[in-house]
């Protein structure tokens, strides 16, 4: 059964970077998965599409900010010059499924 | 622009039934599969119900089997989730979702979403 792994909370502040894990269970990880982004009191909202390969689309108006990375069964999302806007919760997802979900603070 | 309107929550007594509805737009709604998924109050995102392009693929999460019943009405770009049998544990935010073209499990496109309360 495929199962996404994300750590709960994450936090990092003003204007720095900071990077979100999502792991992929044994024998999947050559799936792709997608980030989304719930800002608070929001509906989710697509980031990106995520390859095992590293490569990666983005959504209509998502800014450069925000990138995504692989390594093996790992998913990562990046988001550099953190802003009070980004706090909000990161889901990854694939078939099926959802991550846990992780709530980014910006301090 | 693409767009998804969710419609038809509401509260509903234990047992109940609800029908929720999705309208499409912006795209060629019956090129793409659609999915309901769900978020209960302070809890993540889990995926209820996914429906093929021309609807003969369906999907439904094991805690709504036998209950909801997903449809697509492609003539009127509109997506459709049946509740029956309801429960407090269904009580959620239901989101209607888009999946990438050519794609089934990339979710890339999301509704606003439609309150649904399971109460007496």
């Amino acid at each position: 059964q495929l199962v996404l792994t994300q750590s709960p909370s994450a936090s990092a502040s003003l204007g720095a970077s900071v990077k979100l894990t999502c792991t992929l269970s044994s024998g999947h990880s050559s799936y792709a998965i997608a980030w989304h982004q719930q800002q608070p009191e929001k509906g989710p909202r697509y980031l990106m599409k995520l390859n095992s390969d590293g490569s990666h689309s983005k959504g209509d108006g998502i800014p450069d900010r925000f990138s995504g990375s692989s390594s093996g069964a790992e998913r990562y999302l990046t988001i550099s010059s953190l802003q009070s806007e980004d706090e909000a919760d990161y889901y990854c997802q694939t078939w099926g499924g959802f991550g846990g979900g992780t709530k980014l603070t910006v301090l | 622009q693409v767009q998804l309107v969710e419609s038809g929550g509401g509260l509903v007594k234990p047992g109940g039934s609800l029908r929720l509805s999705c309208a499409a737009s912006g795209f060629t709604f019956s090129d793409y599969y659609m999915s309901w998924i769900r978020q209960a109050p302070g809890k993540g995102l889990e995926w209820v119900s996914y429906i093929s392009s021309s609807g003969s693929t369906i999907y439904y999460a094991d805690s709504v089997k036998g209950r909801f019943t997903i449809s697509r009405d492609n003539a009127k770009n509109s997506l459709y989730l049946q509740m029956n049998s309801l429960r407090a544990e269904d009580t959620a935010v239901y989101y209607c979702a888009r999946a990438d073209y050519g794609d089934y499990d990339i979710l890339v496109v999301w509704g606003q979403g439609t309150l649904v309360t399971v109460s007496s």
